[in-house]
């Protein structure tokens, strides 16, 4: 699966947009980009996930380059609750360990009052 | 509906003890991950699960570490002769069967080792 790379730390407003950015330049044609974050001690939460298209579901928007070799996460009004590690992760479809997630270091998002 | 569940969520032992720790994955999910966590990192693979089949067990750090699925559903991963370096949270998770096979997870079992 391919390497992402992800800023180590970033700040946000209160009811301002959120945009996470991830990088991931060997990306195959067969891989999908997944988003996850984890609250404190809790575990990995789901956020989203594409392979070309943008996506967008109750949580957050999906922008992936036209080339998809870097994608940005969008929360449009993030909330304190929101304050996590969020990891970018990309993923091949297929294989006997298909859903095996690699996790590298993250962002931290701090989101302040 | 019901999420991932794990059982214990805290387990102290002392070393050389063997523990169990539960995964009930959610209904219907065919597949089953279990990973490590080590304090301020991302969980790591162990082991993987396709129905009662386990598919993957490249993570399993040595031969200490074992799982089972034996009927397809609920998941055991076992320690034995546990260390102090064993000391982590577990997570288990389970996957939708899609393409990718999203991956949902549990709260984790905090292992202590002492």
């Amino acid at each position: 699966d391919a390497k992402t790379t992800q800023p180590p730390s970033m700040d946000c407003a209160e009811g301002r947009a959120a945009n996470l950015p991830c990088n991931h330049s060997t990306i195959s044609g067969n891989e999908y980009v997944y988003w996850y974050r984890q609250i404190h001690s809790q575990g990995p939460q789901y956020i989203i996930h594409g392979l070309k298209n943008n996506e967008t579901n109750e949580m957050a928007s999906l922008i992936i380059t036209e080339d998809r070799k870097s994608s940005t996460l969008i929360l449009p009004h993030a909330t304190l609750r929101d304050t996590a590690v969020y990891y970018c992760i990309v993923i091949g479809a297929g294989g006997t360990s298909y859903g095996k997630l690699t996790f590298g270091q993250g962002t931290i998002l701090t989101v302040h009052p | 509906g019901a999420g991932v569940s794990q059982s214990p969520r805290y387990k102290v032992t002392k070393r050389g003890q063997d523990v169990a720790l539960r995964c009930d994955p959610i209904s219907g999910h065919v597949s089953l991950y279990w990973y490590r966590q080590a304090l301020g990192q991302g969980p790591e693979f162990l082991t993987y699960f396709n129905y009662e089949a386990q598919q993957d067990k490249s993570g399993l750090p040595n031969d200490r570490f074992s799982a089972e699925r034996p009927e397809g559903s609920i998941s055991t991963l076992t320690i034995q002769r546990t260390e102090q370096r064993d000391s982590a949270m577990y997570r288990c998770a389970s996957g939708d069967g899609g393409r990718t096979d999203t991956q949902y997870f549990g709260p984790g079992t905090r292992l202590t080792v002492l």
